[in-house]
């Protein structure tokens, strides 16, 4: 079973189109949960780390927030440079110290002019 | 800062060949990742070191498959032999602990086995 599940796996959006990605997780011990976007070819690119249920960060067109169970990537106005894949990992407290970070697959967005 | 280094960019090699895989990280990062990423299976982590030690190889997928650090700003993965399955792109990372900022990756090593 996925520890990371994102969703949908791929979206088209115009210009302009605002929407929503979605990243759900089953972990024991929260210790933080990542976005990443990744460009073709590229390897991912921090973006947000939220560790907290009900906290929110935001950079740009992009607001990230976070449940107890899931978090969202909320893109406002988005623009054809937003295209990108955007990556979530979670970060789980293991044995009192930093356990590593488990990626979802991610969700493919393209925004179309 | 340059970045996490990894080299080569690219390697196609022949079935059975030995494939050695590079990585500089970012100099004052003690920990270092090294990833596999698929269209099928995403990123995987295949093993992790803290301050040059190997720390958790459980993902590495069988005894073909090896990595060192030697000193804080090198580490190689090595594949031997090398098979077609192996096809991915290798990914290494590199943090400071206790770093809000999670991992810095560098741009991949895409392996194609034939």
């Amino acid at each position: 079973e996925d520890q990371v599940t994102q969703s949908p796996e791929a979206l088209r959006l115009q210009e302009g189109e605002s929407s929503s990605l979605n990243c759900s997780y089953t972990v024991s011990g929260l210790r933080g949960l990542f976005w990443y976007r990744q460009d073709p070819g590229k390897g991912p690119e921090f973006l947000f780390t939220l560790y907290s249920a009900g906290e929110e960060k935001e950079k740009e067109r992009l607001k990230a927030t976070l449940t107890k169970k899931e978090s969202f990537l909320h893109i406002t106005a988005p623009k054809p440079e937003d295209s990108a894949t955007y990556l979530c990992a979670v970060q789980e407290v293991k044995g009192g110290s930093q356990g590593n970070l488990i990626f979802g697959k991610g969700t493919k967005l393209s925004v179309k002019p | 800062d340059a970045g996490v280094i990894q080299s080569p960019r690219h390697e196609v090699t022949e079935m059975g060949q030995e494939v050695t895989l590079r990585c500089k990280p970012i100099s004052g990062h003690n920990s270092l990742f090294w990833y596999r990423q698929t269209m099928m299976r995403g990123l995987e982590l295949l093993i992790y070191f803290n301050n040059n030690v190997p720390i958790d190889d459980s993902g590495m997928p069988e005894d073909r498959f090896s990595a060192k650090m030697p000193n804080a700003s090198f580490s190689t993965l090595k594949i031997q032999p090398s098979e077609p399955r192996d096809s991915a792109v290798y990914f290494c990372a590199s943090r400071r602990q206790g770093s809000n900022y999670g991992y810095t990756f560098g741009s991949g090593t895409r392996l194609t086995v034939v």
